[in-house]
């Protein structure tokens, strides 16, 4: 199993949708977690750090579940503008320092 | 606002070249990274440092050698650059006191490096 999964999709959605993507970790003893954006051809940009009891900003939402090895990403009222990569990032405890990222889920927000 | 330079956006080089990647972070981070992205790779980690002159090899070190004089310099070399490392190179930053930094990386603009 690989450390972290990310569903690639594209994920295809109209404006106004909400849409929500997980991404699985396999090390339980992960200490923190992130979504970045990812567009065409551009860097990795930090959307927002997932804390334990789940955070919002603005129309996105984000979720932990240490249970399930999961975070969560949702985005309510999709707009044309949120059509990226989403990437995951999870960092394991005990020493390493070193994140470790998902490969990302395609989204397409479409008119 | 976290501001991480690379030197250059587009580079093109030939095979055998000595090429060198400059990164410059302006937040006195400790932790610096690069990595390569490639099309259904990913990101990949080639090296990291968590201080100055210290370096720790990362996933896919080979052909790689790092350089960190300066706190806020993080040089990657390619020995003899060779077709198979045509792709684009991601610097990062991270604040933090030594190793065990919790915070995100912030990520410079990327260089698309084709080797010919």
């Amino acid at each position: 199993r690989k450390e972290v999964e990310q569903d690639p999709g594209p994920f295809n959605v109209p404006e106004g949708a909400t849409v929500a993507f997980n991404c699985t970790y396999s090390n339980s003893a992960s200490q923190s977690f992130f979504w970045y954006r990812q567009d065409c051809r551009k860097e990795p940009k930090l959307l927002m750090s997932v804390y334990s009891s789940g955070n919002e900003d603005g129309r996105f939402t984000a979720q932990l579940n240490r249970a399930s090895q999961y975070i969560s990403l949702l985005i309510r009222d999709s707009k044309l503008s949120d059509s990226a990569t989403y990437l995951c990032v999870v960092r394991k405890s005990g020493g390493s320092y070193i994140p470790t990222f998902g490969r990302g889920t395609s989204l397409i927000v479409h008119p | 606002d976290v501001k991480v330079t690379q030197s250059s956006r587009y580079l093109v080089k030939r095979t055998g070249e000595k090429v060198f990647l400059e990164c410059v972070q302006d937040m006195d981070h400790e932790n610096m990274f690069w990595y390569r992205q490639d099309p259904g790779l990913g990101l990949r980690l080639i090296y990291f440092s968590y201080d100055v002159k210290m370096k720790e090899k990362g996933d896919i070190p080979e052909g790689y050698s790092v350089s960190r004089e300066k706190k806020e310099r993080f040089s990657l070399i390619l020995e003899s650059a060779s077709t198979n490392q045509t792709s684009m190179y991601l610097c990062a930053s991270r604040p933090g006191t030594g190793a065990f930094s919790n915070q995100p990386q912030h990520f410079g603009d990327g260089t698309r490096l084709s080797i010919l």
